[in-house]
């Protein structure tokens, strides 16, 4: 069975400071792992994928999440926080085998500040 | 191209009545995948199903069941509808099940708002 933990419900940045959201996970196997991005009330848009094939994952709009095994951890950053960034994120954890699906994590609210 | 439509947008039920929320995936995708949102908490997972069979099933009551159809969309039926059944529900499509790098990337839909009274 596989499982995320998101470590803050909520973080604050100021507009034009990095960002810097935390994710965990545990997996059986080498996981497939997401980052995602929900505004309010909007649906979720995929940010970025984690297939195995680099541990640093470049996603839309200046997010990138790096893979590390050893800490079990797969964490989003991005440079500079823009207001428009503002939104709550879930991490996302996928088996590489079997037919289970999907496992989200809480999430976590970002809030930027100008 | 359009992507995954979910119909109604919005809908107000009361106890013990039923409900039937519907999916239209991405063209091309056979797999889709439904989850509930309660306020305040990540997406569960409630079913998925791939090319009209069910491939998987979350924890959630019998009270809870979905068909794919020919056409690869999708309903979600709820019956006996409680209080605790308010919430967001998505769709989510895929084109298959697993690619050649591991889990297939889904794509969610705008969800279905459930209020239950």
């Amino acid at each position: 069975a596989q499982s995320v933990t998101q470590l803050d419900s909520h973080v604050s940045v100021s507009e034009g400071t990095p960002v810097l959201l935390r994710c965990n996970y545990s997996s059986s196997y080498s996981p497939s792992l997401f980052w995602y991005v929900q505004h309010p009330n909007k649906g979720l848009q995929l940010l970025l994928k984690y297939t195995s094939a680099a541990t640093l994952v470049k996603g839309i709009n200046g997010f990138e999440a790096e893979f590390k095994k050893s800490e079990t951890s797969f964490h989003l950053t991005k440079p500079s926080a823009h207001m428009s960034d503002a939104a709550e994120y879930f991490c996302v954890v996928g088996p590489n085998s079997g037919y289970s699906t999907l496992t989200f994590g809480k999430g976590t609210m970002l809030l930027v500040s100008p | 191209d359009a992507g995954v439509t979910q119909s109604p947008t919005h809908l107000i039920k009361t106890r013990g009545q039923q409900v039937t929320l519907r999916c239209s995936p991405i063209s091309g995708h056979k797999s889709v995948s439904w989850y509930q949102q309660v306020l305040g908490q990540g997406p569960q997972f409630i079913f998925q199903y791939y090319e009209k069979e069910e491939r998987g099933r979350g924890n959630f009551p019998d009270r809870f069941s979905a068909r794919q159809f020919p056409n690869y969309s999708s309903e979600l039926n709820v019956n006996a509808l409680l209080l605790g059944d308010s919430a967001l529900y998505l769709c989510a499509s895929s084109f298959g099940l697993r690619g050649d790098r591991g889990w297939e990337t889904q794509y969610f839909g705008p969800g279905t708002r459930l209020l239950v009274l």
